[in-house]
């Protein structure tokens, strides 16, 4: 059972370059999250997706952007990173809204 | 506001002991959950609740919505416990429906 999967799992940036994260899940789930988890901080929502083909924003969404084309795969990207998006990012799916949330293994991104 | 507090920050036990976590949020919520984090980082979800009391194994989650409270008991502590406990809350209005998480309580069982 691969649940909810988050590829690369590591990546280090120079600030202004781009790069795309990419979740996938084989549980027919409609909603998508995206999250990043800071020191001291719990875990803010980025963007969302409530089903295939839309996005919609969360808590902190300046500088990413996302795309769901396909129900098992929500994208987050980074068109020029900052130092300030360093951080581990999660990506997260549930049936409905009010379902268990089930979570990738998180992508530890550094900016330099 | 919608707020979401967990105390204590940290906590050390002994193995064997028994172990409570406390999550208190500012106004209604159709759903709380609590969810675990191990030291690599993976989060699982442990429960999901909206009224009363759920238990799974040696965890114990109760909710009290008047006090708007709830805490997650752990008996018999074994050092595979440690981990980063999470409490997160879907408030029933703002927030846009999302979870609101709190900063985590984590945990440290030793043998």
């Amino acid at each position: 059972n691969a649940g909810v999967t988050q590829t690369p799992k590591f990546r280090v940036l120079k600030t202004g370059q781009s790069m795309t994260l990419l979740c996938a899940q084989d549980m027919n789930h409609e909603y998508m999250y995206w999250y990043r988890q800071d020191p001291g901080m719990g875990l803010r929502l980025i963007h969302y997706s409530v089903g295939e083909g839309t996005t919609a924003k969360g808590e902190v969404p300046d500088g990413y952007n996302v795309s769901r084309l396909k129900k098992q795969n929500f994208l987050l990207g980074l068109e020029s990173a900052a130092p300030s998006q360093t951080s581990v990012y999660f990506c997260a799916s549930s049936l409905a809204s009010g379902n268990t949330i089930y979570f990738g293994e998180g992508s530890w991104l550094t900016v330099v | 506001k919608n707020e979401v507090e967990q105390s204590p920050q940290n906590l050390t036990a002994q193995e064997g002991e028994f172990i409570t976590i406390n999550c208190s949020y500012s106004v209604g919520i159709s759903a709380l959950h609590w969810l675990q984090q191990h030291p690599g980082g993976g989060i699982v979800s442990l429960f999901m609740l909206s009224s009363g009391k759920k238990k799974h194994g040696r965890l114990i989650a109760t909710i009290n919505i008047q006090e708007k409270h709830s805490s997650l008991h752990i008996t018999a502590s074994h050092p595979r416990d440690s981990a980063v406990y999470i409490c997160a809350v879907r408030f029933m209005r703002g927030s846009q429906g999302n979870l609101i998480f709190g900063k985590g309580t984590k945990l440290s069982v030793k043998p």
